[in-house]
């Protein structure tokens, strides 16, 4: 199989504080992983693109410095949300793509739903 | 006009109907092509992979693909009140464009018993 997992799977924080989310993949390795917000009956946004020991390629319009993306090993990236205010309340996802995958196959984690108060 | 455009729905189904979902696209350049499953408050799941043209088939679904007219869609056979999930097309043009997936808008189904 191909098992990645979200942690937290929710989180309410106060406005101000910052969040961290891991993405693991489980039973693979994976060269890059994804990261995507999600709003209510809307379709995932990418936010950036992460490979392992570089920095992230953040999409236009994402703030490098409130998002702050870190892939130190085949298995394991992080998002932090960085003085997270109500606006930045919504779901998050990330995405692993295989290692010397030939294609584009990407498996998704349970997703993290962020509520800042 | 967006890169992916996909009916959001709600499509409403009885069960044992056969469901057709579909996308259109723009971008020429994609030739990976995906079909995921959402459960609300869920990650989506992966179902359906197809590279180039032409179609799929795993149990219920089939997928197919024509590039010719940008033009996919997804299958359901025998549809199952458990079928009601969101579905999401994406689509990449692999390594040229960084392997992004670019995401349809989903389309919200419910197979009603």
């Amino acid at each position: 199989g191909a098992v990645v997992s979200q942690h937290p799977s929710w989180v309410i924080c106060k406005s101000g504080t910052s969040v961290k989310i891991e993405c693991r993949s489980l039973d693979f390795q994976a060269t890059t992983m994804f990261w995507y917000r999600q709003f209510p009956k809307q379709s995932l946004m990418l936010m950036a693109t992460s490979n392992e020991g570089s920095k992230a390629t953040y999409e236009q319009g994402v703030e490098k410095d409130k998002f702050l993306i870190n892939h130190a090993s085949l298995t394991l990236s992080t998002l932090t949300v960085t003085s997270a205010h109500p606006e930045d309340s919504s779901f998050y996802i990330c995405s692993a793509r295989k290692w010397n995958s030939m294609n584009t196959e990407a498996f998704f984690g349970q997703g993290t739903r962020l509520t800042v108060v | 006009q967006k890169e992916v455009e996909q009916d959001p729905g709600p499509l409403s189904v009885p069960e044992g109907a056969i469901v057709s979902l579909n996308c259109t696209y723009s971008n020429s350049a994609f030739q990976y092509f995906m079909w995921y499953r959402q459960y609300s408050r869920k990650g989506p799941e992966l179902l359906m992979y197809t590279y180039s043209s032409g179609n799929k088939e795993d149990g219920r679904f089939t997928a197919q693909v024509d590039k010719s007219s940008k033009y996919i869609s997804l299958f359901i056979r025998d549809s199952q009140p458990s079928d009601s999930a969101t579905y999401l097309c994406a689509m990449s043009a692999g390594d040229n464009q960084g392997g992004k997936l670019i995401f349809g808008q989903g389309t919200e189904l419910s197979v009603k018993p």
